[in-house]
């Protein structure tokens, strides 16, 4: 039971080049997340997925887009990476209750990316 | 804008102290999660609390959540190095929607030696 599973675990990108950060669930979970991690911010929210076929901004979209691609799978693209976009990056899944309130986030264990 | 803070930002203590984590906000929300995260992994929820005032208790560590549903604590008794890692409060907006927008406290990275 892989539970969430993020690839890759180490990029390093110059400036201006594209990746794709991929990320698939085998909980059979409705809302899937994506979210960076800097040093003492705590983890921001950049896009969300409440249900597959939907996507919506979060805290901080600019520079990024994302795409479900279906229920199990929801992708994360840097059309051209900037240094500001150095972090670890995290995917999660919720439980998908109808009333969000008090779902239950499980995360992957994350991508570091270093641009330089 | 950081919606909440979370005090102190470091703690380094040796085996068998206890020590409380703070979670501030201005802010009201429905329910307040928290997580750990270690090393290279990503965070894993310990504990949801809902209600103005409700205290849960988790083995050695006891949560609580603010009257005004503004501020929660995470008090661990004789902490051991196995408690080690980042500790993230997350708080929930009154939201009927199908997905939640948790905004995540600054986090409290602790360290238990022996």
């Amino acid at each position: 039971n892989a539970g969430v599973t993020q690839t890759p675990k180490f990029q390093v990108l110059k400036t201006g080049q594209s990746m794709t950060l991929q990320c698939a669930q085998d909980m059979n979970h409705n809302s899937m997340y994506w979210y960076r991690q800097d040093p003492g911010m705590g983890l921001r929210l950049i896009y969300y997925s409440a249900s597959e076929g939907t996507t919506d901004k979060g805290e901080v979209p600019n520079g990024y887009n994302v795409s479900r691609l279906n229920k199990r799978e929801f992708s994360l693209r840097l059309e051209s990476a900037a240094p500001s976009q150095t972090s670890v990056y995290f995917c999660a899944t919720g439980g998908g209750l109808r009333l969000a309130t008090n779902e239950k986030l499980f995360f992957g264990s994350g991508t570091q990316l270093s641009v330089l | 804008t950081q919606l909440l803070e979370q005090s102190p930002q470091f703690l380094s203590i040796q085996e068998g102290e206890n020590l409380t984590v703070y979670c501030n906000s201005s802010s009201v929300f429905s329910s307040l999660q928290w997580y750990r995260q270690e090393p290279g992994e990503g965070p894993v929820l310990l504990v949801t609390v809902v209600t103005g005032g409700e205290v849960k208790k988790l083995k050695r560590l006891t949560f609580q959540f603010g009257d005004a549903r503004k501020d929660s604590s995470l008090h661990i008794t004789a902490a051991q190095p196995g408690d080690t890692g980042l500790y993230l409060c997350a708080g929930a907006r009154a939201y009927t929607g199908t997905a939640s927008k948790l905004t995540f406290g600054t986090g409290t990275r602790l360290q238990v030696t022996l």
